[in-house]
């Protein structure tokens, strides 16, 4: 069946270096996929989502490319800053009514 | 800004205690579901429901019922809460292929 993998649970990092969260899924369908963050005492909200023609997404910094190769749709950021620090989820359209299927959630702690 | 209302925000019950969360939507979305949060566990689907009058059973849907009453309003029930309960929940609402759109979260503990 359909399953999105975040390897990770917890990424700790300084400020200023690179971030890379992982991703990787099985889809019986062409995917599409999408990251949400969740801020501390905040509700998940949309952080970006993959496209259909190779293009790649990007917000606040964050973006992410869509490999089918490699069944995977990591999340990159050149220069981790404090407020990325965040519970970040990676999550799969499925093909049942479009149902999201989520990936266990990464939480990201960033230090100064 | 899509809009999405859970009540209330914070809820303390006893053991076999019956507890109601509520959530409205004024997104007109046809989608709405229910979440449990859970360290080490992500995000959980308990119930969904694509109408009014709808129910669709989640991943983890023991010790929960639900109710959709109209388009905005969808309901979550606990009739004999227990311990493992307690949880942070959020309801969603979502239109389509696109965006999920959450509340705020209701947190809930069952001592």
């Amino acid at each position: 069946g359909d399953s999105v993998t975040q390897t990770e649970g917890l990424v700790t990092l300084t400020e200023g270096l690179p971030v890379m969260l992982n991703c990787t899924y099985q889809s019986t369908y062409s995917p599409f996929l999408f990251w949400y963050v969740q801020h501390l005492n905040e509700a998940p909200k949309l952080l970006l989502k993959s496209f259909t023609d190779n293009k790649r997404p990007e917000h606040q910094g964050f973006h992410a490319t869509l490999h089918k190769s490699s069944s995977s749709f990591h999340l990159q950021k050149s220069s981790a800053q404090l407020s990325d620090s965040a519970l970040y989820y990676c999550a799969l359209r499925g093909d049942s009514n479009y149902q999201l299927i989520w990936g266990s959630g990464t939480k990201l702690i960033i230090k100064p | 800004e899509a809009a999405v209302t859970q009540s209330p925000r914070n809820k303390v019950t006893v053991t076999g205690g019956n507890v109601t969360l509520s959530c409205r939507q004024t997104n007109s979305h046809n989608y709405m579901y229910w979440y449990r949060q859970d360290t080490g566990h992500g995000l959980r689907l308990i119930h969904y429901s694509y109408g009014a009058g709808n129910l669709q059973i989640g991943d983890v849907p023991d010790g929960y019922k639900a109710t959709r009453t109209t388009q905005e309003d969808f309901f979550l029930l606990l009739e004999l809460a227990s311990p493992s309960q307690t949880s942070l929940y959020f309801c969603a609402s979502r239109q389509g292929p696109s965006e999920v759109f959450f509340g705020k979260g209701t947190r809930l503990t069952v001592v």
